[in-house]
């Protein structure tokens, strides 16, 4: 029944290492984001694909890689880890995008990744 | 650019009272919506309620109705009957032509019995 979808929750590694983190969702939606939520709690927009094509990419470091293999997937890759990457990843969805806003526009969340790095 | 103000860090309300949690914008597209969320204590971000810019009443759903007033550029959460479950941190956002979302910096309301 889970909307949008990601693992793994909880992510602890050291510094210099690569990891992964997948999403899915099961909406039907066309449109995936990654945002990522530092220890403020402020929220900021990373990526975003429309149907496997990417339409947002915010001032992210090269070291950040989303995946969409298909319209329902979106992963982020991260290599090199460093301490900074610290914060809460979460995925979202929405039916599409437009260029006039509409109810469809509204984005769910999954429930977020806790990276810590070390 | 988009823009989010919460100029609320941090609210109080008694159970069963209404309260009203403040956010303006700011945005140069034409077209948008407005957004709330609400994220409690187990980090989940759950969307609560949206208006878009066109939209001639106010959005409502449930105990959550936004009070949308353009000229202002205003889009005030208010929540009637507050119950303890409704403590969290709330945010308003703004989605425009991409779509990204530009989010506040959030307000935390504390239920109190």
């Amino acid at each position: 029944d889970t909307a949008v979808s990601q693992t793994p929750k909880y992510l602890v590694t050291q510094m210099g290492n690569d990891k992964s983190i997948k999403c899915e969702q099961n909406l039907g939606h066309d449109t995936m984001y990654w945002y990522k939520q530092d220890s403020k709690k402020f929220l900021k927009i990373m990526f975003s694909y429309n149907n496997k094509e990417l339409i947002i990419n915010e001032t992210v470091p090269n070291r950040f890689s989303p995946k969409s293999p298909d319209k329902a997937h979106l992963n982020l890759h991260i290599n090199s880890l460093e301490l900074g990457d610290s914060a809460v990843y979460f995925c979202a969805s929405s039916q599409r995008t437009s260029g006039g806003h509409s109810s469809t526009d509204t984005q769910y969340f999954g429930p977020g990744t806790r990276l810590t790095v070390l | 650019a988009q823009k989010i103000t919460q100029t609320q860090p941090g609210m109080f309300v008694q159970e069963k009272e209404a309260v009203t949690l403040d956010c303006t914008y700011d945005t140069s597209d034409p077209s948008y919506g407005l957004f709330w969320y609400k994220q409690p204590s187990s980090g989940e971000m759950i969307f609560l309620i949206y208006q878009g810019s066109y939209d001639q009443q106010n959005a409502t759903e449930g105990r959550y109705s936004l009070n949308f007033q353009k000229a202002r550029k205003s889009a005030n959460l208010v929540i009637s009957a507050s119950q303890l479950g409704d403590s969290a941190m709330y945010f308003c956002a703004i989605g425009g032509a991409t779509n990204k979302l530009i989010f506040g910096t959030g307000t935390l309301l504390a239920v109190q019995p």
